[in-house]
């Protein structure tokens, strides 16, 4: 089981819909969750942190489940410019007091005007 | 402030060749990751450094590749004899973190532009 899952899409979602992506992850004792967003043919940048208690940036939502490892994120209200690959990311402790941030292979977004 | 760099942002190389990728990571941060991307796939792990402990090299797919971080601070990535499938997109991010409990937004990668290897 890969460490970190994300259905690849494509998501093609109409201007102002929301859109929603879960990612599932494995370890269990993983304690930093991220949503990064990669633009085509760019480098991936940090779009949010996730935290237990959930998060909104905006219009955007994130939320956390360690019963079931999985973390989602909610776009509401989506723009033309939300069009990107999201990227989940979740740590993996390696012992020793250290960490591995470790990418899902991303979930395509394409919003249509 | 200056972020992560990397160079060459592009290189093109024949079969066979050695070819050496730097990165400049931003100052002080302790964590340094090496990535592969394929077109159109996700983020492969390479290789990573935590400060002055042994690097994490479970992510290199053959003893082809090989990545030093000297003085933690500059790394660069080396690709023995390439191959047609090396192709790809290799990116360098940096971090903060250092050790577990830090703030999460201590973890946050900065990455560089990437160099975009193309092997003939």
């Amino acid at each position: 089981r890969k460490e970190v899952e994300q259905d690849p899409g494509p998501f093609n979602v109409p201007e102002g819909a929301t859109v929603a992506f879960n990612c599932t992850y494995s370890n269990s004792a993983s304690q930093s969750f991220f949503w990064y967003r990669q633009d085509c043919r760019k480098e991936p940048k940090l779009l949010m942190s996730v935290y237990s208690s959930g998060n909104e940036d905006g219009r955007f939502t994130a939320q956390l489940n360690r019963a079931s490892q999985y973390i989602s994120l909610l776009i509401r209200d989506s723009k033309l410019s939300d069009s990107a690959t999201y990227l989940c990311v979740v740590n993996a402790p390696l012992g020793f007091g250290n960490e591995k941030l470790t990418f899902g292979t991303g979930t395509r977004l394409t919003i249509i005007p | 402030g200056a972020g992560v760099s990397q160079s060459p942002s592009n290189k093109v190389t024949e079969k066979g060749k050695d070819v050496e990728l730097r990165c400049d990571p931003i100052s002080g941060h302790t964590a340094l990751y090496w990535y592969r991307q394929s077109l159109g796939q996700g983020l492969e792990f390479l290789i990573y450094f935590q400060g002055n402990s042994a690097p994490d090299k479970s992510g290199l797919p053959s003893d082809r590749f090989s990545a030093e971080r000297t003085g933690g601070s500059v790394s660069t990535l080396t690709i023995q004899r390439t191959q047609q499938e090396d192709s790809a997109v290799y990116l360098c991010a940096s971090s903060l973190k250092g050790r577990v409990g830090l703030a999460p937004r201590l973890e946050t990668q900065y990455f560089g532009p990437g160099t975009r290897l193309l092997v003939l």
